[in-house]
């Protein structure tokens, strides 16, 4: 069974905060995303990586910043929070590319106040 | 570009009844299809992931969908549904040899008992 974990599960930080999100995934997928959940827009993708030391743009990624450190290991960064990033984050992970099936984390929901 | 859409933000439905989800896309090549499930505090979990051959694919939980390229439509159905089914069901689109995933803006199913 894919397992994808992430971690904090919760997170409050003020404006021009420092924040980083992080993600592991112990399936030896190649693909690992991230993506923010806000209603009326579904899932957004921020940025999203192939492998170690890879990383490839989403479609919303001002404000964000991502590194692949290890095949398992994806974090996201928020170096000056603002209110507008405050939403729900998902990491995936896949074993290829967009056709293949994406097993999802459990989610980091981010209030920035 | 390609993108999803889901015209129903809520759809209510009474135990035991059938449902139809809808879902439309805009691609121009032939793409792979997907739906995906959220409950309550948890990742998207795949539903079923659609290609080629049979337009009416089985997915998990006794749900189906019907891909249709003259209506750009890749709906999805339950013959009976469940108070467990309560959910937020996500379509999504990848292009062939694509990286992303485009998600549509997601459904929310109430089952009332």
């Amino acid at each position: 069974e894919a397992a994808v974990t992430q971690s904090p599960r919760n997170k409050v930080t003020v404006t021009g905060g420092n924040v980083t999100l992080s993600c592991r995934q112990t399936n030896s997928h190649n693909y690992m995303y991230w993506y923010r959940q806000d209603t009326g827009h579904g899932l957004r993708l921020i940025h999203y990586s192939y492998g170690a030391g890879n990383l490839q743009i989403g479609d919303v990624p001002d404000g964000y910043k991502a590194t692949r450190t290890t095949q398992e290991d994806f974090f996201l960064l928020l170096e000056l929070a603002s209110p507008s990033q405050t939403s729900l984050y998902f990491c995936a992970s896949s074993t290829g590319g967009g056709q293949d099936t994406q097993y999802f984390g459990p989610g980091t929901r981010l209030l920035v106040l | 570009a390609q993108s999803v859409t889901q015209p129903d933000a809520r759809v209510t439905v009474s135990e035991g009844a059938s449902l139809q989800l809808r879902c439309k896309y805009s691609y121009s090549g032939t793409p792979y299809l997907f739906w995906y499930v959220q409950y309550p505090r948890q990742g998207l979990q795949l539903l079923l992931k659609y290609y080629s051959g049979d337009p009416v694919v089985q997915g998990v939980n006794g749900f189906e969908a019907e891909f249709s390229k003259s209506n750009s439509s890749f709906h999805l159905r339950k013959a009976s549904v469940h108070w467990s089914d309560s959910a937020v069901y996500f379509c999504a689109l990848s292009e062939t040899g694509g990286y992303k995933v485009v998600f549509g803006s997601g459904t929310r199913l109430l089952v009332s008992p």
